[in-house]
């Protein structure tokens, strides 16, 4: 496996259920975030970790968790989501922090919420 | 106020013409990252370019080149010889900021379809 991989790639959940999205990068890399994509709207950055350590969260609802258990890892824990929570969830990471360094992404989750 | 604008929502383009995406960007910061993404329907967000506020020269890399005008602050992608696989929505971003709290902002992305 080369890259960032997500997994699942396509998930449907009813408002009670407790689901987690995967990434997983091979990169070496020591930032990793996640991105929500909402048909008709900018990307919007969620999370934030650099070095397993969560720098920013972006008002967030407590409903979506993550979690970075080492640097080549990252979930996000969903629970009692709401249809207009359903988007693409995009998991990316970059060597640092720093202005210059680019972000690379995975496939993507395309989440639907019943 | 937005941070990257990307006036063109859709875009259409013969086969193996050049085709010019316009971005333009605010930020007070000097030193910055601009970048250049496509989304194909999968949905992928491949990386296609980067221009750092410090470079001098225009960014290359293969069919595609980064037209930067500093002064004006556009960061324009130019994909020359398009090929039908370059149908996808085209996303611009700047990551600016201070310290550790970069953040990476996209415009809203321009739909480009490349007629046969």
């Amino acid at each position: 496996e080369t890259g960032v991989t997500q997994t699942p790639r396509h998930l449907v959940m009813g408002m009670t259920n407790k689901k987690s999205l995967k990434c997983e990068q091979h990169l070496g890399h020591n930032a990793m975030y996640w991105y929500k994509q909402s048909a008709k709207k900018p990307l919007e950055l969620m999370f934030v970790y650099s070095l397993e350590e969560r720098v920013e969260n972006n008002s967030v609802p407590s409903r979506f968790s993550p979690e970075c258990p080492n640097s080549s890892h990252l979930f996000l824990h969903l629970h009692t989501l709401q249809p207009e929570d359903s988007a693409l969830y995009l998991c990316a990471s970059s060597q640092d922090q720093w202005a210059r360094d680019t972000q690379y992404f995975g496939p993507g989750t395309r989440l639907t919420v019943l | 106020a937005q941070k990257i604008t990307q006036t063109q929502p859709g875009m259409f383009v013969q086969e193996k013409e050049a085709v010019t995406l316009d971005c333009t960007y605010d930020t007070s910061d000097p030193s910055y990252g601009l970048f250049w993404y496509k989304q194909p329907s999968s949905g992928e967000m491949i990386f296609l370019i980067y221009q750092g506020s410090y470079d001098q020269q225009n960014a290359t890399e293969g069919r595609y080149s980064l037209n930067f005008q500093k002064a004006r602050k556009s960061a324009n992608l130019v994909i020359s010889a398009s090929q039908l696989g370059d149908s996808a929505m085209y996303f611009c971003a700047m990551r600016d900021g201070r310290g550790s709290n970069y953040k990476l902002t996209f415009g809203k992305g321009t739909l480009l379809t490349v007629n046969p």
